[in-house]
This record gives C-alpha cells, structure tokens and sequence, in this order.
C-alpha cells in the first residue's frame, strides 16, 4: 500500500526565509507525487505534481519539489518565504494507473513571521 | 472558485441523525472522490466514483454510503451520526486521463462542515 509522512506537523519560518516541507513516501512502484496547499476556509489547491521526467518540479507561487527516488522524498521548498505563504501544505502520493485516488499525508502547517 | 460545489457549507446535527451532503463536479469531470479532513486523522479516502460506477473504497465506514447520479452528481450519506464524524468533508472531482495512466489531478470543493453534538 501506499502511503505518506510528512515530517513535522508545523513549520514556523520569517518573511524572507527559505521554506522546507518534508515529505517520504512509501510506494512499491514509482509513483506519482503532488502537494497541495489549504488556506484558511478553502478547499485544496494543486501547487505541482511529478510524473515522469525531471526530478526538479516547478510550481505556483515559486514552490519547487525535487523527487528523490534514492531517498524516497519529495520535499517542497520556496527560497523567500512571504506573509501570504501561510497556510497548511499536503503531500499526496497516487498510483500511475488511470484515476488512482491520491493518498495524502497530515500535512503541514506553515507560519510566516514577520 | 474551483467549479466543485459542495452544499451545505456547514452542518450541525445530534447524534443518532443522518445526513446528506451533496456535490457537484467540475464541468467535464467524471471522477467524484470523498474524504474526510479531521484534526487527528489528517485527510482520509473515503470513496471514488467514475460515471455513475463505484470504482475504489478507502477508509469508509458501513455506515457511511455515497452515490453518483447520471448528471454525475454524487451524494454521500452519513447515519447514525457519532460524535467522532465531526468533520470537513470534502468532494473532489477529476477527468480521467484518457489511456491506461497519467497524473489524476483533483480539484477539490470548499467542504461541508459536519459537527455532530
């Protein structure tokens, strides 16, 4: 079975700072791989996937997530932390077969001080 | 707006009720998922529908049960409420990537809180 850790619960960080949210995943075959954020009140949204190809992902809002198949991670990070990064981070991991349901981790809280 | 409305926005109900939470997909979507968002168990997978056909089951308890209707529309159901299924619990809906794989990307709907007092 699949599934996912997220190392530590909450992430306290300043404006200006760099983000690192960690995420392992556990998988028999090579997965897919996402994060998602939630802010306050809201639904999911997607920040970036891996499939296939580079390891280094870019997404939304200057998050990037490198895949890791040696250290089975997939860690998100931002180099500058803004005020408006606050929120609670997702790592999912999905199966490569059509329509596979993602399975999440606990997520992550990210406070940003400034 | 992500195009995945969920109603009610929020729910309060005794124990022993059952209640109805519905969902509507993004347009062009075929997929419906549930999951349950709750402090100690993080998001749980509950259920997935694919064009009106059950197609995988998570966590879901026996009294818990959805459906997806021809609109593809889906309900979940929700009986003899106890005070641990309070929660957010969010639809989500996708296209199916058309072959035999591809990223499943999900979008998800703004939940509906459920308090069970």
């Amino acid at each position: 079975a699949q599934s996912v850790t997220q190392l530590g619960s909450h992430v306290s960080v300043s404006e200006g700072a760099l983000v690192l949210l960690r995420c392992n995943y556990s998988s028999s075959v090579p997965p897919y791989l996402f994060w998602y954020v939630q802010y306050p009140n809201q639904g999911l949204q997607l920040l970036l996937k891996y499939t296939t190809g580079a390891t280094l992902v870019k997404g939304i809002n200057g998050f990037e997530a490198e895949f890791k198949k040696s250290e089975t991670s997939f860690h998100l990070t931002k180099p500058s932390a803004h005020m408006s990064d606050a929120a609670e981070y997702f790592c999912a991991v999905s199966g490569v077969k059509a329509g596979t349901a993602l399975i999440f981790g606990k997520g992550t809280t990210l406070s940003v001080s400034s | 707006d992500s195009g995945v409305t969920q109603t009610p926005k929020h729910l309060i109900t005794a124990t022993g009720q059952r209640v109805t939470l519905r969902c509507s997909p993004r347009s062009g979507d075929l997929s419906v998922y549930w999951y349950q968002q709750s402090l100690d168990q993080g998001l749980q997978f509950l259920i997935q529908y694919y064009n009106g056909e059950e197609r995988a089951k998570g966590n879901i308890l026996e009294r818990f049960s959805a459906q997806q209707f021809p609109d593809l529309h889906s309900e979940l159901n929700l009986s003899s409420l106890e005070l641990g299924d309070s929660a957010l619990y969010f639809c989500a809906s996708s296209v199916v990537p058309s072959g035999g794989s591809g990223a499943n990307v999900l979008t998800f709907g703004a939940g509906s809180r459920l308090t069970v007092l």
